[in-house]
């Protein structure tokens, strides 16, 4: 089976724009979750989608949101972005089942300038 | 208090021997728990999960759980230079769907 996969890899943006990354799951899995990772904080959880709802969500602002599509892909947006908004963004998929095992995708790179 | 703690490290082993980290939670409820090894530069991926208290073993690794002490731990037998990445412990809570809580981890280096 084709892993998690990210779009983009890699993305800079400025100060007070806005960003859109997306997550495609690992075939048939049908929760999504996100995580933000900088060094000063570690991993932390944003939100998980399952059955294109929002199950579960963490202690981020309201500038951060997300979606899951039909298809089980999800994407995450960040409006009026901050330095400190810069980080690694990871995906994690789960069959949605119980087992709770997730895997991660590679992860997108968000600078903030 | 953080829900998740490890030592920091470094955790440094030499090549053939046993590298044990370990993990303590805050959380009474948590019912999952997950290690994660990551490389530098790369994303988190799966090694062992538990869920019952005891010992679950998977090749050279081991992952032992204590509930009553909210303590988990992973063991690498035979630790090669390979096994070098930044270990990630993971906590699921009952009714969090699959929230995972991560400690910072515990970076392990094994030299030759």
């Amino acid at each position: 089976k084709a892993g998690v996969t990210q779009t983009p890899r890699y993305l800079i943006k400025t100060r007070g724009q806005q960003v859109t990354l997306s997550c495609s799951p690992i075939s048939g899995h049908r929760s999504v979750s996100w995580y933000q990772q900088t060094p000063g904080q570690g991993l932390q959880f944003l939100f998980e989608y399952f059955s294109e709802t929002q199950r579960n969500k963490g202690n981020f602002p309201g500038r951060f949101s997300g979606r899951q599509f039909s298809n089980s892909r999800s994407e995450m947006n960040v409006s009026t972005l901050e330095l400190g908004d810069s980080a690694l963004y990871l995906c994690a998929s789960s069959p949605g089942d119980l087992s709770w095992q997730q895997y991660f995708g590679p992860g997108t790179r968000l600078t903030v300038t | 208090q953080k829900e998740v703690e490890q030592n920091s490290g470094p955790l440094s082993v030499p090549e053939g021997a046993i590298a044990s980290l370990n993990c303590t939670y805050s959380d009474r409820v948590s019912q999952s728990f997950f290690w994660y090894r990551q490389y530098s530069g790369k994303s988190p991926e799966l090694i062992m999960s538990i869920y019952s208290n005891g010992d679950k073993e998977d090749g050279r690794f081991t992952a032992q759980l204590n509930k009553a002490s909210q303590y988990v731990s992973l063991l690498i037998r035979d630790s090669q230079p390979s096994d070098s990445a930044t270990y990630l412990c993971a906590v699921n809570r009952a009714g969090a769907g699959n929230m995972l809580t991560f400690g910072g981890g515990t970076r392990l280096m094994v030299k030759p």
